[in-house]
């Protein structure tokens, strides 16, 4: 069974532009939620999907969007990308209580 | 809004030391509390849970963890620690609401184990 995937496993953007990543959740589970890790920091919730819609959102700007496909599968996209969304992205899955999270997309924003 | 604090930044023992690492919240409502673990170059896992029920719960590899609602403490133990058990070490929180409801993690204690 195979766990919460995450693709890319890295990336380097420059500030202004767009960046896709992207995130398969744990096989039957369908709420999937999206984390920024910034160095040094824990986790701070961005927002999180059900049923193809956003639930729950943190305190992040609307350049941060996302997207859920009917597979479960999501998107976290992000506009006008700032030196300060360098970070590691977590990608998490939630099922018998617990959400279980994926191996991250480190972006560096340069 | 709810908030977590963990007090020690890094903390260095030796093998065969015991350790206890700190976990405050600020919350008055009913919360899930959970204890995660990064290794170098690993994603998060779980370490341990508390929903409800015994206020001392044990999890994977020998931890622990104590709920002192009084407190609003869940402070993460383990009687003697190992290598490997080098990792950075997260507290998280949230509401106890039947559905998977945002995590707010601490921001982490980085734990040394020497040889």
């Amino acid at each position: 069974d195979a766990g919460v995937t995450q693709s890319p496993t890295h990336l380097i953007k420059t500030r202004g532009q767009q960046v896709t990543l992207r995130c398969s959740p744990k096989s039957g589970h369908d709420t999937v939620s999206w984390y920024q890790q910034a160095l040094g920091q824990g986790p701070q919730f961005i927002f999180q999907y059900y049923e193809e819609e956003e639930r729950q959102r943190g305190n992040f700007p609307d350049r941060f969007s996302g997207h859920q496909f009917p597979n479960y599968s999501s998107e976290l996209n992000v506009n006008a990308l700032l030196l300060g969304d360098s970070a590691l992205y977590l990608c998490a899955s939630y099922g018998g209580g617990e959400q279980y999270f994926g191996p991250g997309t480190r972006l560096t924003v340069t | 809004a709810q908030s977590v604090s963990q007090h020690n930044h890094h903390v260095i023992l030796s093998e065969a030391a015991s350790l206890e690492l700190g976990c405050n919240y600020s919350y008055g409502g009913t919360v899930n509390l959970f204890w995660y673990v990064q290794y170098p170059g690993q994603h998060l896992q779980l370490l341990l849970k508390y929903f409800s029920g015994d206020p001392l719960v044990k999890g994977i590899k020998g931890f622990e963890a104590e709920f002192i609602k009084s407190k609003f403490s869940f402070n993460l133990r383990k009687p003697s620690v190992q290598w490997s058990d080098t990792a950075e070490y997260f507290c998280a929180v949230n509401l106890n609401t039947g559905t998977a409801s945002k995590l707010t993690f601490g921001t982490g204690t980085r734990l040394q184990v020497t040889l």
